[in-house]
């Protein structure tokens, strides 16, 4: 069975950095696309970031181009994002996903808090 | 950026209802575009895949179809369980897009 474990999140003041950690099982995490999916309170979802599976290129939302960085680390299957620069706007639950384009398995979620 | 529009976004329906949800694209997607699921405190999951590919487990009364910049969601004889946010995703083009979501209530 598939699982993603999210955690890394909490409360941070304005322009402070955080790193958000997916722990994955179940299936061949070097062999698949990851995404990192956000969602503010009260709000729809938004695309964040996303590996590639087959060469490790890596893609962001233009809000956050710059100051987020997404990496894994595949002898530990997992996945992470790397946050710097943090805005109040940034405050959401943070899922991460298996997969590139269509997302199979989503996890629990990690809301960071952008707030002094 | 490519923006999905959808509609409605609130809908109140009775089970058994057939419901029809649309996700129009700003620009020509082919057929890169995904529908999910949430329930209330729970994460999204995904229903359909590529415009109208089902997906193992979901149940046969959801289905998709359209191409190009007009997509829809069909939920056949609506259960109670199906009141839930549908969102439709592109990953077409980055930066990859979600609609704004449709609410749908169960009477």
């Amino acid at each position: 069975e598939i699982h993603l474990v999210e955690s890394g999140g909490g409360l941070v003041q304005p322009g402070g950095s955080l790193r958000l950690s997916c722990a994955a099982s179940g299936f061949t995490f070097s062999t698949f696309g990851m995404s990192w999916v956000r969602q503010a309170p009260g709000q729809g979802l938004e695309w964040v970031s996303s590996i590639s599976g087959s060469d490790d290129s890596t893609y962001y939302a233009d809000s956050v181009k710059g100051r987020f960085t997404i990496s894994r680390d595949i002898s530990r299957n997992t996945l992470y994002l790397q946050m710097y620069s943090l805005r109040p706007e940034d405050t959401a639950v943070y899922y991460c996903a298996k997969g590139q384009w269509e997302l199979y398995h989503w996890g629990q979620g990690t809301l960071v808090t952008v707030s002094s | 950026e490519i923006v999905l529009t959808q509609s409605p976004e609130f809908q109140s329906v009775t089970p058994k209802e057939k419901v029809t949800i649309t996700c129009r694209a700003s620009q020509s997607i082919g057929t890169s575009l995904h529908w999910y699921q949430q329930k209330p405190d729970q994460s999204p999951k995904l229903l359909i895949k590529y415009a109208s590919q089902s997906i193992s487990g979901v149940p046969s009364r959801f289905s998709g179809s359209g191409s190009g910049t007009d997509f829809t969601l069909t939920i056949n004889s609506l259960e109670a369980e199906d009141g839930a946010t549908y969102f439709c995703h592109q990953t077409t083009g980055f930066p990859y897009t979600f609609g704004q979501g449709t609410k749908l209530e169960i009477k």
